[in-house]
């Protein structure tokens, strides 16, 4: 069954950067594109960007442009997410969000990873 | 790009009721690129709709989504308790982006 299995819950101080890890099996990994996705506390959900696990190609929503970087590394099946100068509106809950394809919706998530900011 | 916007921010029924939950785009939205999420305390999000109207395999059928254009709604036909959540339309143009969201709550 498809699954996806993100890093642990992380601390990081203001400035500071933070990667989350996104193990992906029970499919192809390079079939389908992969999203990331946050929600802060008590807000709503907050598209971020892609990348694609067959050629590394990325885009990434305005908003974070030049703060994010998506990697992925096809040999473990893992996507990362690292976001950098981090401050305190930055806690949230991180998703990674497989892409379904046809209709670009997600149809599998992982179970997120809280980071919280905080000095 | 498509702003989502949801009503109501909040709906307060009771099991056995019907439920409507709206999402209007800012502009038109391809039918096929439009979702619909449910979120429970402490879970990712579920896709429940895509395509504006087909369910996703497992959700039951009192579940129904329809619309087209810059309308579109999300019907519960018999609320089960299992149903009170909160509720997302996600739509696909040239980037992602969601609703703020419904909370549907036990009246």
């Amino acid at each position: 069954q498809v699954q996806l299995v993100q890093s642990g819950a992380e601390v990081k101080k203001p400035g500071a950067s933070v990667r989350v890890s996104c193990r992906a099996s029970g499919y192809t990994f390079t079939g389908y594109y992969l999203h990331w996705v946050r929600q802060a506390p008590g807000q709503g959900l907050e598209w971020m960007g892609w990348i694609n696990p067959n050629s590394g190609a990325t885009n990434y929503a305005q908003k974070f442009q030049g703060r994010v970087t998506m990697t992925r590394d096809r040999s473990i099946s893992t996507a990362d997410m690292e976001l950098s100068r981090l401050r305190s509106d930055d806690t949230a809950v991180y998703y990674c969000a497989r892409d379904s394809g046809a209709y670009n919706n997600f149809d599998y998530w992982g179970q997120g990873t809280l980071v919280t900011v905080s000095s | 790009e498509s702003v989502l916007t949801q009503s109501p921010g909040t709906l307060s029924l009771s099991p056995g009721e019907r439920a409507t939950l709206s999402c209007r785009a800012s502009e038109s939205v391809s039918s096929s690129y439009l979702a619909w999420y449910q979120q429970k305390p402490g879970q990712a999000p579920r896709l429940l709709i895509y395509g504006a109207s087909r369910r996703t395999t497992g959700i039951p059928d009192r579940f129904s989504g329809s619309g087209s254009g810059t309308d579109f709604a999300l019907t519960i036909s018999r609320l089960e308790p299992e149903d009170f959540a909160v509720y997302y339309c996600q739509q696909y143009g040239n980037s992602p982006t969601f609703g703020q969201g419904t909370k549907l709550e036990i009246k």
